[in-house]
């Protein structure tokens, strides 16, 4: 158990639909990352937010919007959903110091594997 | 953050070390370079990562060239569980609040 929390482990649902993926992120961390990662694609950056504040933002698609709470945990919301959207929604979590120096390990989350019929 | 060349795949003997090699020959002072590795489907796992020493913990070793152009993984008696895809990733400390930019990475294949 890696401490940061994903649910749903699965979820299976029709095209056209909207779905919400949840992440609790390890205790202490304040920042939240969002990745995708299809069958014939490598692992896709989406977004990053730190403290509640959107930090960094990658391959995000328009229909897919992301937020993190007052109490950390995030949630991805996907809507019109397409067949292509299916894949494996990875979430971590860091502490995320804002300063100049200083490494920063990320802990991934066991993912939520989405399949769009 | 610098561009990382790794080999698309490897080989090694159960109870051998595995070395797995990273290049990254654009890097800038203030970039760490971090391993990590995903057992299929799972999250990535975080391993080691290095700034300018070479550096140890419980699941492996990190040996950075004295230039930093270049880094090498060890596992040092790889088993069957090891089997995964390594990423190897440079990236700005603190900064850039940390995101980090998977490539190709190196499917390591242990054998019996």
């Amino acid at each position: 158990d890696s401490g940061v929390t994903q649910t749903p482990k699965h979820l299976i649902t029709a095209t056209g639909q909207r779905v919400t993926l949840r992440c609790s992120p390890r205790s202490g961390d304040l920042s939240v990352y969002w990745y995708q990662q299809s069958l014939d694609q490598g692992l896709q950056f989406l977004i990053q937010y730190y403290n509640g504040e959107e930090r960094a933002k990658g391959n995000i698609l328009e229909r897919f919007s992301a937020q993190q709470f007052p109490d950390l945990h995030s949630e991805l919301n996907l809507s019109s959903l397409e067949l292509g959207d299916s894949a494996l929604y990875f979430c971590a979590s860091s502490v995320g110091f804002p300063v100049s120096s200083g490494a920063n390990v990320l802990t991934f989350g066991a993912g939520s594997r989405l399949t769009v019929l | 953050d610098a561009k990382t060349t790794q080999p698309p795949s490897m080989d090694c003997a159960e109870g051998r070390a595995a070395n797995l090699p990273c290049n990254h020959s654009t890097i800038s002072g203030n970039e760490y370079v971090y391993w990590y590795r995903q057992i299929h489907s799972q999250g990535p796992q975080y391993i080691i990562h290095g700034l300018k020493n070479n550096e140890t913990n419980e699941m492996a070793s990190l040996i950075i060239t004295e230039d930093r152009k270049s880094s090498t993984l060890i596992l040092p008696h790889a088993t069957l569980r090891d089997t995964a895809v390594y990423y190897c990733i440079a990236l700005t400390g603190g900064t850039s609040y940390g995101k980090l930019t998977f490539g190709q990475g190196t499917i390591l294949t242990v054998h019996p």
